[in-house]
């Protein structure tokens, strides 16, 4: 079984590009997260997808960060436009159920914005 | 304010020499505690899961334990290939969210 996987595995770019990150689940899984882990700081939430629709999206940013899940499959991040400190490392996880259950990672998308 | 706080930072340690790694939080209505490894350029990978307090779950040389105010990873004769960073994280129930430790990085030495 394939597990998560995300695209770029890198992305270098100016200040005020916009860049998109994709998410692939796990096939089947309905539950998808985004998180996001700063230099020296603990990895956090930033939303939960259930299927195609935004369960909390209450770790956002700013309205410069957004998110989509269209057909409830893979995910997309969009940072629009990128400011220095959205530099960081973007994770996707997902799970078959939502609440206190394993969530199963991907090996991020490491966001540097020059 | 729902935490997770991990110690020590880092960790070094002798092939075989035992220790401890703390999880220590507050967190409004646990639902869960977790325990991932985290290799250098990967995402998390799932170890376990501890749901109420006195619970114990073990795995090779991993076994995890859960308090009322902390938990804690403890690593039997460690190898090499054990080096890694340890995420703990606390499942809250009443924001339905993930709540992440910095982690410990652990180095074992041959």
């Amino acid at each position: 079984e394939a597990g998560v996987t995300q695209f770029p595995s890198h992305s270098v770019i100016e200040k005020g590009q916009t860049v998109t990150l994709r998410c692939d689940p796990i096939s089947g899984h309905d539950n998808l997260y985004w998180y996001r882990r700063v230099m020296g700081k603990e990895i956090k939430f930033l939303l939960h997808f259930v299927k195609e629709s935004k369960q909390d999206e209450s770790g956002m940013p700013n309205n410069r960060f957004l998110a989509e899940r269209t057909g409830g499959t893979y995910s997309t991040l969009k940072v629009q436009p990128a400011e220095l400190e959205d530099s960081g490392v973007y994770f996707c996880a997902s799970s078959n159920r939502q609440g206190p259950y394993e969530q199963y990672f991907g090996p991020g998308t490491r966001l540097t914005v020059t | 304010e729902d935490q997770v706080t991990q110690s020590p930072e880092a960790l070094r340690l002798q092939e075989g020499e035992s220790s401890s790694l703390n999880c220590s939080y507050t967190v409004s209505g646990l639902r869960g505690l977790f325990w991932y490894r985290q290799d250098p350029g990967k995402g998390p990978e799932f170890l376990f899961t501890l749901y109420s307090a006195g619970e114990e779950k073990e795995k090779e040389r991993l076994k995890a334990t859960l308090t009322k105010k902390e938990s804690f990873l403890h690593i039997t004769a460690p190898k090499p290939e054990d080096s890694a960073t340890y995420l703990c994280a606390a499942y809250s129930g009443n924001t339905g969210k993930l709540i992440f430790g910095q982690g410990t990085t652990l180095q074992v030495k041959p």
